[in-house]
Order: structure tokens, then sequence, then C-alpha cells
């Protein structure tokens, strides 16, 4: 069946601006996470989605980052006034509760 | 604070020859480890979890708690097992990663 997409798969945007990027999970799978993957830093957990459960926002680097879950389905991850630290590659997975997380092939953001 | 520790970023072994790739966890519970795979220019792929003991693609990983690991190892090493490998914990809906090794099988 059909895996977590992520859209779209390359951004290019200049400094200050805001960018949007979006994520449709696995259908049925209640859980959604946002990461992103720097050069060298690994990967870093951002925000987490489960159900109608308020979201798990602890790993959101700053007030320019927000994400929300339409429908308990497709979720935007917001960047505002972006910086060139902001580049990287943000990675969505879904998974059904407390299950094997299944990641989609990640959105690679470039602030110049 | 917790912390999951992959001292390697970068591992080169030759074919044919055994790997291991380290990863320690400080965490004084019952962890949940896991190891992820990201093959070039593909999404990250679950390779193994501790719980599920199971042997994927030749590579196992055993979890000591003694020493606070979660070493993957495989013992002959082919060269599509070149890739970025990350050893993560997860507990309480909190992802600890490792920084991550970058795995090189020369021929």
């Amino acid at each position: 069946g059909a895996g977590v997409s992520q859209s779209p798969s390359n951004k290019v945007t200049e400094k200050g601006k805001d960018v949007e990027l979006r994520c449709d999970p696995i259908s049925g799978h209640t859980a959604l996470y946002w990461y992103r993957q720097s050069l060298g830093q690994g990967l870093e957990f951002l925000i987490y989605f489960q159900g109608n459960s308020a979201p798990d926002k602890s790993g959101l680097p700053s007030d320019r980052f927000s994400a929300e879950r339409t429908g308990g389905s497709v979720s935007t991850l917001t960047i505002q006034r972006t910086q060139q630290e902001d580049s990287a590659v943000y990675l969505c997975a879904s998974s059904p509760v407390e299950e094997t997380q299944y990641f989609g092939p990640g959105t690679r953001l470039l602030v110049l | 604070a917790q912390r999951v520790t992959q001292p390697e970023k970068l591992l080169s072994v030759f074919k044919g020859a055994p790997v291991e790739l380290k990863c320690n966890y400080s965490y004084s519970g019952s962890p949940e480890l896991f190891w992820y795979v990201q093959y070039s220019r593909q999404r990250l792929q679950l390779l193994l979890r501790h719980i599920s003991r199971e042997s994927i693609k030749g590579f196992t990983a055993d979890l000591n708690k003694g020493e606070t690991s979660f070493h993957l190892k495989k013992p002959f090493a082919q060269e599509e097992d070149s890739a970025m490998y990350y050893c993560y914990h997860e507990e309480n809906y909190q992802l600890i990663w490792g920084a991550g090794t970058k795995l090189i099988i020369k021929p």
C-alpha cells in the first residue's frame, strides 16, 4: 500500500520567508512525528501527534516552528521567518499506536 | 539527560570482513532501542528493534544492560551494506537519536 508521503521534496527559500511542509501519513495511523536531519547532527525530534491528544511540542527549536494535524490525518509543519540554520531535511513518520514508525522521503529545505 | 552515543562517525571495512557499529545509551530503566538504516537517496528504514530479536539482512544487535550497549553486528559485510546507520532510544514518545555512523564497505 501507499507509504508516508511528503511535499515538496525540495524547497529553496529566502531568509525571512515562511514555508509550509506537508505530510500525508499512512491511512489509519494514529501517531505522526516530525523530525529534522541536519548535516552532522543526526536526527532531531520536533513534534509528535497522537490521535486527539494535545501534541508533544517539546522538540520544536523555537516559536517560529509550528505544526498542525487536521482531521487526524494530514499534517503541516510551518516555519516562519526562516533562517539559514533551518536548512535541513525534514522527515515525517507515522505509526499505529506505539508501534514501528514508517518514515516518508523527507523534504529538503534550503534557506538562502 | 538521556543520551545515545554512536562514537564512530565513519566506519570503513572491506567486503567480507565483520562489521560492528557501536551504540551506547544512558538510561537506567528498560530501554526501547532501535537501529535504522538510510541507504543513499532513500528513506529511513527500520533495521532492528531490540525486543524482536530478529536478524535482518544478516545484522543482529544484542542489548547488553551491563555495558549499556546495543551494538549492531554482521559477520560478513557486503557492498550493499554501505549506508548511514542510526541508533535510537524511545521512551514516553521521546526519541533520542545517535548522531549516526556512515558505513562504507570497500570492495
